[in-house]
């Protein structure tokens, strides 16, 4: 069985100072990583996902993660958070061959402060 | 434009009225998926379908039916809602694989009186 835990409920942040959301994962078997956003009443966009190879990611928008397996943990950065960042982020595990299960974190709630 | 579109966006009813929510995608997708998410749990996974006419349970399917006759339609079916319904749904849909990601309708918001 996989999983995922998202410590933080709840990020407040000012705007231009950077930011990690903590993400970590459970599994016996090699995985996909992801990172989704949900912008107040709208549904979920993919962010970011690691599938293979660099272990570093990055978005268009400016957010980057990195999958670090000796901690299974894959958090998401921005070094300059702006208020239109303002949402809440879920990250999600899935893994190979055929259909797979998706498992969403709880979801953590940024909040930029101007 | 791509995208998976449910109706309604926003629904209040009563205990026990059979309602229906629609969930459409234009993308030829194999996959498809109902979640609910509520505060502090996150999504959470009722059913999901590999193809027409193949569906499975996921993590919550207590009260809740769905079918899948067409390939891009995947309606969530509540027969009898209960006030312990009452939730945020979303519709999914993907090429299935776990390494493709999932495209989200705008959610159903349901209450349950």
């Amino acid at each position: 069985a996989q999983s995922v835990t998202q410590l933080d409920s709840q990020v407040p942040v000012f705007e231009e100072a950077p930011v990690e959301l903590r993400c970590n994962y459970s599994s016996s078997v090699s995985v996909y990583l992801f990172w989704y956003v949900q912008y107040p009443n709208q549904g979920l966009q993919l962010l970011l996902k690691y599938l293979s190879g660099s272990t570093l990611v990055e978005s268009i928008n400016g957010f980057e993660a990195e999958f670090n397996k000796s901690q299974t943990s894959f958090h998401l950065r921005k070094p300059s958070v702006h208020i239109s960042d303002t949402a809440e982020y879920f990250c999600a595990v899935s893994r190979p061959g055929g259909y797979q299960k998706v498992t969403f974190g709880t979801g953590t709630k940024l909040q930029v402060i101007p | 434009e791509a995208q998976v579109t449910q109706n309604p966006r926003y629904l209040i009813t009563v205990t026990g009225k059979k309602l229906t929510v629609t969930c459409s995608q234009n993308m030829n997708h194999e996959y498809m998926s109902w979640y609910r998410q509520d505060p502090g749990l996150g999504l959470r996974q009722i059913y999901y379908s590999m193809n027409v006419e193949v569906t499975d349970k996921g993590d919550v399917p207590e009260g809740y039916k769905v079918s899948r006759k067409e390939k891009r339609n995947f309606p969530l079916i509540l027969e009898s809602p209960s006030p312990n319904q009452t939730s945020l749904y979303f519709c999914a849909s993907s090429r299935g694989a776990g390494n493709q990601p999932q495209h989200f309708g705008d959610g159903t918001r349901l209450s349950i009186l």
